[in-house]
Order: C-alpha cells, then sequence, then structure tokens
C-alpha cells in the first residue's frame, strides 16, 4: 500500500533532548496531519496543517507543512517521559473522489531515558 | 464530547470464519473511515462513509465491507477470515463534509485469525 517516507525510524534521547522528524512524499498533500499512537490505543492527533510553510505550534510540538508540499516536519522541544510512542505522520491530497483517505508514514518510534 | 468508540476491542476468530466491528464516531460527525494497521504495512485505508454512502475504497478485496447508519454509526465486516487478516482495525470520524481533514481515532479492534 501507499505510505510516505517517514525518518527517523527510531530515536532513542535522553529526557530534555530536542527531536526532530520528518515525512517526504513524491506527490503533493492539501492537509498534513501528525499523530501519536501509544501501546493499545489509536492514534491521538497532535497538529493539522493546511497551507503550504504554515508553522503550527501546539505546547511543547512544532509542525511545518514544507513549501513543495510534498513534505512536513515535526519538532519536540525540551522531551520527557511521556512523549513515548510511536508519531505518524499522514496527508491528505486533494481531488476529486478521494475523501476520507489518509496517506501514513512508517512512523518514528521515540523513547526518551529519564 | 465523548470520543470515537469502537467494540469490540478483541476479537479472536478462526480462518474462514466471518466477523463486524461496530464504530460510534464523535457526536457531530458524519464522516467515518476504517483503517488496517499491521507491523508490515503500517496504516492502509479501507472505506469512507458519509451519510451513510461509501465515498471512497482503499485497495482490499471484496471480503471486507461496510456499512454506516442513519445515525453516523458504521460497522465493518471482513468475510472468509484469513490468517493475514489479523491487524488492529481502527475508524475515525471527521467532521467536514468533503476532504478528509481532521480524522479523529478511536481504540481499534484487534482481531486475531487463527
Amino acid at each position: 500500500g501507499q505510505q510516505l517516507n517517514q525518518s527517523p525510524q527510531s530515536m532513542f534521547i535522553q529526557e530534555g533532548e530536542d527531536v526532530s522528524m520528518n515525512c517526504t512524499s513524491s506527490s503533493i498533500f492539501n492537509t498534513w496531519l501528525w499523530y501519536k499512537q501509544e501501546p493499545g490505543e489509536g492514534p491521538v492527533l497532535l497538529i493539522a496543517l493546511y497551507k503550504a510553510g504554515e508553522l503550527t505550534s501546539n505546547g511543547r510540538l512544532t509542525a511545518q507543512f514544507g513549501i513543495t508540499r510534498k513534505d512536513s516536519f515535526l519538532n519536540i522541544s525540551a522531551s520527557i517521559p511521556s512523549d513515548v510512542g510511536i508519531y505518524f505522520c499522514a496527508g491528505h491530497a486533494e481531488y476529486s473522489g478521494n475523501t476520507g483517505k489518509l496517506i501514513f508514514g512508517q512512523g518514528t518510534t521515540l523513547q526518551v531515558k529519564p | 464530547k465523548a470520543g470515537v468508540t469502537q467494540t469490540p476491542r478483541y476479537l479472536i476468530k478462526t480462518r474462514g470464519q466471518q466477523v463486524t466491528l461496530s464504530c460510534s464516531p464523535i457526536s457531530g460527525h458524519r464522516s467515518v473511515s476504517w483503517y488496517q494497521q499491521t507491523p508490515g504495512q503500517g496504516l492502509q485505508f479501507l472505506f469512507e462513509y458519509f451519510s451513510e454512502t461509501q465515498r471512497n475504497k482503499g485497495n482490499f478485496p471484496g471480503r471486507f465491507s461496510g456499512r454506516q447508519f442513519s445515525n453516523s454509526r458504521s460497522e465493518m465486516n471482513v468475510s472468509t477470515l484469513e490468517l493475514g487478516d489479523s491487524a488492529l482495525y481502527l475508524c475515525a470520524s471527521s467532521a467536514a463534509g468533503t476532504g478528509a481533514y481532521e480524522q479523529y481515532f478511536g481504540p481499534g479492534t484487534r482481531l486475531t485469525v487463527t
């Protein structure tokens, strides 16, 4: 199935460090979303982006919609142990008939050492 | 507002059987999308329903079907189960009338096929 290229696949960092992850696509997206999933749960929406170049923050999280509309970035500042989980990027391409369908990246597994 | 609910949370079935999974969207949300999540393929789109109509469908065999009721609750059905159908099935609801926009996920139904 179709997937976005998300990197890195995993990260093991020290508490307090900043984290960056990104997502790229070969095609243009109109919406970029970032989710976090913890074991036994569904993905939780963190940030939604709708315009090329848009920079949006949610607490310690900041995400950007790439200018080319083919990529997006998520930064987490001053990581804490509860940031542990799998982070997914997701994109939606707006064209006729393509309703309700998000394309997901493979996920970035984040582990934080206290 | 209550979140997306899915029932059952866990299910064990035998090859050849069929299964029905249920999803109740966030109150007021009319769009429901279904996804299959596996370690190998990640999150893959199954289909999307809006106002009791399937508007979009992913690349899954006809054994996977769904429907939506007038109260926006949705069900998906998998017939003639195969071992490869073992996965976490997630539904997501959205307030948008068109496009994917922000999707909110339920906790998922973990299906194991033996």
